[in-house]
């Protein structure tokens, strides 16, 4: 069964600088990965998604991920954090016959 | 249209009501979910509509009852609910062949008491 680690459930940085959100995954197949953005008080919205191809992935808001098969990662990072990114933020898997797999989430806190 | 609606956005119910939660997309997924999500928590899968049948049921009490008129709505109807219940109630949709990307509706969020 495939499922994903979110690494630290809350994590704080200064408003320009450097964001990384950590995501380990584990699955038997290879996985379709995806990190969703949740604003207080909404619905998630997708931000990124690797399934096959270029492991690198750029998403909305000037975030990227890297798929690396080798330490099972997948980790969120952006270069200058802004004010508007603070939210809670999760690592999913697809788990195959349409079930998605969600992370326990990181708050990301933006302190100005 | 990207959007996934979801009315009411709040609601207060005792334990003796009965009431629907209603979502509607027009994107032209074929797949629908309910989600349930309790605070500080990710979101848990109740039901998966496929091509308008239920695909999965992930062992919710009937207290739920899934319902889906047609491809462009889902609907979940509450019955004597416990206080434990509430939470935020998701609503998402995919193209079938891409679960993983799902368009999720800004939820409804439920009172129980």
């Amino acid at each position: 069964a495939q499922s994903v680690t979110q690494l630290g459930s809350h994590v704080s940085v200064s408003e320009g600088a450097l964001v990384l959100l950590r995501c380990n995954y584990s699955s038997s197949v290879p996985p379709y990965l995806f990190w969703y953005v949740q604003y207080p008080n909404q619905g998630l919205q997708l931000l990124l998604k690797y399934t096959t191809g270029a492991t690198l992935v750029k998403g909305i808001n000037g975030f990227e991920a890297e798929f690396k098969k080798s330490e099972t990662s997948f980790h969120l990072t952006k270069p200058s954090a802004h004010m508007s990114d603070a939210a809670e933020y999760f690592c999913a898997v697809d788990g195959g016959y349409q079930k998605v797999t969600f992370g326990i989430g990181t708050k990301l806190q933006v302190i100005p | 249209d990207t959007e996934v609606t979801q009315t009411p956005k709040h609601l207060v119910m005792g334990m003796t009501n009965k009431k629907s939660l209603k979502c509607e997309q027009h994107m032209g997924h074929r797949a629908m979910y309910w989600y349930k999500q309790k605070a500080k928590k990710p979101p848990e899968l109740m039901f998966v509509y496929s091509y308008e049948k239920l695909s999965i049921n992930e062992s919710v009490p009937s207290r739920f009852s899934p319902e889906c008129p047609n491809s462009s709505l889902l609907n979940l109807h509450l019955h004597a609910l416990q206080p434990e219940d509430s939470a935020l109630y998701l609503c998402a949709s995919s193209q079938d062949s891409y679960p993983g990307i799902q368009y999720f509706g800004p939820g409804t969020r439920l009172l129980v008491l």
